[in-house]
């Protein structure tokens, strides 16, 4: 597909149990990021990816919180031991990279945690 | 930290009033863009306006930037209901300004 693709749409998971979110960011983006954004909230920030260089991972608000971009490509957002606070809407979104340039997103994967 | 705020948080208009958001920044910036939300999910890109615009338009889409006041606005004029979303301001950070980061969203409702 042409744009920013994220999995699954929704997902309901018990409280202690690990999560995968997926994000498929448009071909020959070199820049992606994960957001997080509570109901009602703004965008928080969690992580970002720029080609092969490390990750920023300041936005990340726990260590349970983890993410790998494989072959400059796919992204996955893992989070272990889920508690009810981590419910949220998980944005991914991709870019060319560069500076401030426009930022391309997914719709989103729903989590919640009870 | 954010680093951009919008206000107000929330605004409610008739159908054909013009809508005005304001957007505040702490750095120094090259550009700044608008983002709009439908529904909770992802967000969709409106407008880039760069540092030496003062102003630019898209439609029924107008953005100030004063980089003085470190401040921008986005005012939607004509409005309709299917303008009701949340818009969202988005800020270049990190030392090579390729992160975006969002302010808190103003949330506007348009009532036919």
């Amino acid at each position: 597909g042409a744009g920013v693709s994220q999995s699954p749409s929704n997902k309901v998971t018990e409280k202690g149990k690990d999560v995968e979110l997926r994000c498929d960011p448009i071909s020959g983006h070199t820049a992606l990021y994960w957001y997080r954004q509570s109901l009602g909230q703004g965008l928080e920030f969690l992580i970002y990816f720029q080609g092969n260089s490390a990750p920023d991972k300041s936005g990340l608000p726990s260590d349970r919180f983890s993410a790998e971009r494989t072959g400059g490509s796919v992204s996955t957002l893992t989070i272990q031991r889920t508690q009810q606070e981590d419910s949220a809407v998980y944005l991914c979104a991709s870019s060319l990279g560069g500076y401030g340039t426009e930022a391309f997103f997914g719709q989103g994967t729903r989590l919640t945690v009870v | 930290s954010q680093q951009g705020e919008e206000d107000p948080q929330a605004l409610s208009i008739q159908e054909g009033e013009n809508a005005t958001m304001n957007c505040s920044y702490k750095t120094s910036i090259n550009n700044l863009q608008w983002y709009r939300q439908n529904s909770g999910r992802g967000l969709v890109h409106l407008i880039l306006i760069r540092s030496n615009e003062r102003e630019k338009h898209s439609g029924r889409l107008r953005v100030t930037l004063d980089t003085s006041k470190k401040s921008s606005s986005l005012l939607i004029t004509a409005s309709r209901a299917a303008d009701t979303a949340s818009y969202f301001c988005a800020t270049p950070m990190g030392d090579a300004g390729n992160m975006l980061t969002f302010g808190g969203g103003t949330r506007l409702m348009v009532k036919p």
